[in-house]
């Protein structure tokens, strides 16, 4: 059984700019979520993703966007960099059919901007 | 709003003991709460789920109980190890798709 994994490990960007982070969900899961993790904090829901559709958002902007694929993996764009955006990301997946909502998570994309 | 607190903070052991972290929430509706082990810079590893009807989940050396009425779980890690090192998160869920996590325990264990 494959676990979640992301890419890229760490990127390094500038103010303004726009990334893109990726994830592929474990075997079996369809569903995705995003968290953002600053320094010294609990990772922040972003949003999650179900079945191609956005199924529920947390208190970020409208810059971060995603998507999710036929094969269940994701991407998190997002737009006008700023400096605050400089954190960890996190993917779980998971999916409703345990009944558990245990996410499992990746091991994250370290996002730099300066 | 359901807000998650950890406490302490932070926490310096001698191996070989057994050691408490706390969390607790304002909301009792939970649906589950799961505790997590971040090591430095990287992802989570879950540890243990409890579901709201569960009064405690067991793994090895690790016990985590769930008090939904006070809104409080412990994580008992017994006999502690230098590899225990890490900082430990707990999460509760509503049942819909989100965790809130609390700002976790850093717990150092000495060799």
């Amino acid at each position: 059984e494959t676990g979640v994994t992301q890419s890229p490990t760490h990127l390094i960007k500038t103010r303004g700019q726009q990334v893109t982070l990726r994830c592929s969900s474990q075997s079996g899961h369809n569903t995705v979520s995003w968290y953002q993790q600053a320094l010294g904090q609990g990772p922040q829901f972003i949003f999650q993703y179900y079945r191609e559709e956005e199924n529920g958002r947390g208190n970020f902007p409208p810059r971060f966007s995603g998507l999710q694929f036929p094969n269940y993996s994701s991407e998190l764009n997002v737009n006008a960099l700023e400096l605050d955006d400089s954190a960890l990301y996190l993917c779980a997946s998971s999916t409703p059919a345990s009944g558990l909502n245990e996410q499992f998570f990746g091991p994250g994309t370290r996002l730099t901007v300066l | 709003k359901q807000e998650v607190t950890q406490i302490p903070a932070a926490l310096s052991v001698p191996e070989g003991e057994n050691l408490v972290l706390n969390c607790s929430f304002t909301d009792s509706a939970i649906y589950n709460l799961q505790w997590f082990r971040q090591d430095p810079g990287k992802g989570l590893t879950s540890l243990l789920l409890i579901q709201s009807s569960q009064r405690e989940q067991t793994s090895g050396r690790l016990n985590a109980s769930l008090d939904k009425s006070s809104g409080r779980s412990t994580l008992y890690i017994a006999a502690s190890q230098p590899g225990d090192s890490a900082t430990y998160l707990c999460a509760v869920t509503s049942g819909t798709y989100k965790y809130i996590f609390g700002t976790g325990t850093r717990l150092k264990v000495l060799a």
